[in-house]
C-alpha cells in the first residue's frame, strides 16, 4: 500500500496567488516526521519544511506553510505569493521512528506569469 | 549554496568503463545516503551509511559499490553499468539513520546526471 499519496501530479498557479499542494500518509506509529522537497528542473532536492507528529502548531518558514491535520492524515504544503521561481517538483516524504525516508509520487508545479 | 557536494554533475560512461560518484558534507552528519532517482518519478533509496559502516543495501546489483572512507565522504563506484542505469544520482546526508526517535532531515546534494552509453 501507497504510505505517501500526492493526488496532483501537476498543477498551475498564477503568479501571486497561493497554491496547495496535497499530500496524505498513512502509517500507525505514532511517532513520524513530515518533510517536503522542491527539486527544479536543474536537479537539486531542497528541503522546505518539517513537520513532526507531536507538534502542536502547524510549521511555517517564509512563504511555505505546512497545513497539518493529524486526525485526517494530511500534510499539505501551502505556497505563498507564488513566484516564477516556484514551478518545479513537489515531493511530501515521511520518516517514521527507526525507519528510512518515504517519498510521494510528486507533484508538477507550474507558475504562469 | 548546498552543503552536500557532488561531483561530477555530468557523467557519461560506456558500459564497459569504471567510474567513481564523489560525494562530501561539512554538517557534521552521521548517516549518508545514495539515491538513484528516474525522470519523473521519487528518489530510490540505494544505501544508507550510519556512522561510517554500511547500514542498509536496497538490493543494489554488484555493478555499484559505495565507499564512505570517512564521516564527512561517501563515494560511489560504477563498473560494467547497462544503459538501463542511466539516471539521477543524487547524495543526501542526515544528523542520524533513524535509530530510535530519529526525525532528521535529508539534505541532499545537487546530483550527479549519468548517462550510460
Amino acid at each position: 500500500a501507497q504510505k505517501i499519496t500526492q493526488t496532483q501530479p501537476g498543477m498551475f498557479v498564477q503568479e501571486k496567488e497561493a497554491v496547495t499542494l496535497d499530500c496524505t500518509y498513512d502509517t500507525s506509529d505514532p511517532s513520524y516526521g513530515l518533510f517536503w522537497y522542491k527539486q527544479p528542473s536543474s536537479g537539486e532536492m531542497i528541503f522546505l519544511i518539517y513537520q513532526g507528529s507531536y507538534d502542536q502548531q502547524n510549521a511555517t518558514e517564509g512563504r511555505y506553510s505546512l497545513n497539518f491535520q493529524k486526525a485526517r492524515k494530511s500534510a499539505n504544503l501551502v505556497i505563498s505569493a507564488s513566484q516564477l521561481g516556484d514551478s518545479a517538483m513537489y515531493f511530501c516524504a515521511m520518516r517514521e521512528g527507526g525507519q528510512n525516508f518515504v517519498f510521494g509520487p510528486g507533484t508538477r508545479l507550474s507558475v504562469l506569469p | 549554496d548546498t552543503e552536500v557536494t557532488q561531483t561530477p554533475k555530468h557523467l557519461v560512461m560506456g558500459m564497459t568503463n569504471k567510474k567513481s560518484l564523489k560525494c562530501e558534507q561539512h554538517m557534521g552528519h552521521r548517516a549518508m545516503y545514495w539515491y538513484k532517482q528516474k525522470a519523473k518519478k521519487p528518489p530510490e533509496l540505494m544505501f544508507v551509511y550510519s556512522y561510517e559502516k554500511l547500514s542498509i543495501n536496497e538490493s543494489v546489483p554488484s555493478r555499484f559499490s559505495p565507499e564512505c572512507p570517512n564521516s564527512s565522504l561517501l563515494n560511489l563506484h560504477l563498473h560494467a553499468l547497462q544503459p538501463e542505469d542511466s539516471a539521477l544520482y543524487l547524495c543526501a546526508s542526515s544528523q542520524d539513520a533513524g535509530q530510535g526517535f530519529g526525525i532528521s532531515p535529508l539534505h541532499f546534494g545537487n546530483g550527479t546526471r549519468l548517462t550510460v552509453t
